[in-house]
């Protein structure tokens, strides 16, 4: 069965430094996405990118953050200069259509030391 | 207006009852209402998921009540099972506006006990 997959599973850094958090989408899906979720807390969406270009983004998905298709399957997300609060579980999906079911990774715990 | 607000934020059931997860939300423009499991250490898993047009979808043991008057819906397991232990999450999206994100709630923590 496709699946997303992201690595790594876990990265610890230290405040002030840049992250890039990977992510490989199901190989015949256009549509991908960042969500993000705080340890106990729900699920939030930061940004969806089609077509090689940023489709929506939420007011979470700040200067600090970048997202990019480096090549044909892998999809990125940057953080440019960490904060504590930016420790969290970060989930990638995707899907095939806007309307149609978003698949998630496993997730990539970050934490900010 | 946004929000979709979930309850409760824990649920303990004995094994072979139901479980019942409600949700609530404001905007009305939102048509697409998914349910996600989430186990520890995993990503969300689409469930089972409802459009406005239908007050009622079952899956299985698993069911989506929707009550479009009352800006509710709610997931119903059946026969519950310790292997249905897990976090789920309601969601809401507004596919009509060209949005492309998922709204969720904040989860509810599910215990099916033998």
């Amino acid at each position: 069965e496709p699946e997303v997959t992201q690595t790594p599973s876990h990265q610890v850094t230290q405040m002030g430094q840049e992250v890039i958090l990977r992510c490989v989408p199901i190989s015949n899906h256009l549509y991908f996405y960042w969500y993000r979720q705080i340890l106990g807390q729900k699920v939030e969406f930061l940004v969806s990118f089609y077509n090689n270009e940023i489709s929506e983004k939420s007011e979470i998905f700040d200067d600090q953050f970048s997202v990019e298709r480096p090549d044909g399957s892998n999809f990125t997300l940057k953080i440019r200069s960490t904060k504590l609060e930016d420790s969290a579980m970060y989930f990638c999906a995707s899907s095939g259509d806007r309307n149609t079911e978003a698949f998630f990774g496993q997730g990539t715990r970050l934490t900010v030391v | 207006q946004q929000q979709v607000k979930q309850s409760p934020q824990s649920l303990i059931v004995q094994k072979g009852g139901i479980s019942i997860i409600n949700c609530a939300y404001e905007n009305t423009a939102f048509d697409y209402f998914p349910w996600y499991q989430q186990f520890p250490g995993k990503g969300p898993a689409l469930l089972i998921a409802i459009r406005p047009d239908v007050s009622e979808k079952k899956e299985g043991r698993f069911t989506i009540s929707f009550n479009k008057s009352a800006k509710q819906f709610s997931l119903h397991i059946m026969d519950s099972q310790p292997g249905d232990s897990a976090t789920y999450f309601c969601a809401a999206k507004n596919s009509g506006a060209g949005s492309y994100q998922l709204t969720f709630g904040k989860g509810t923590k599910l215990s099916v006990i033998p």
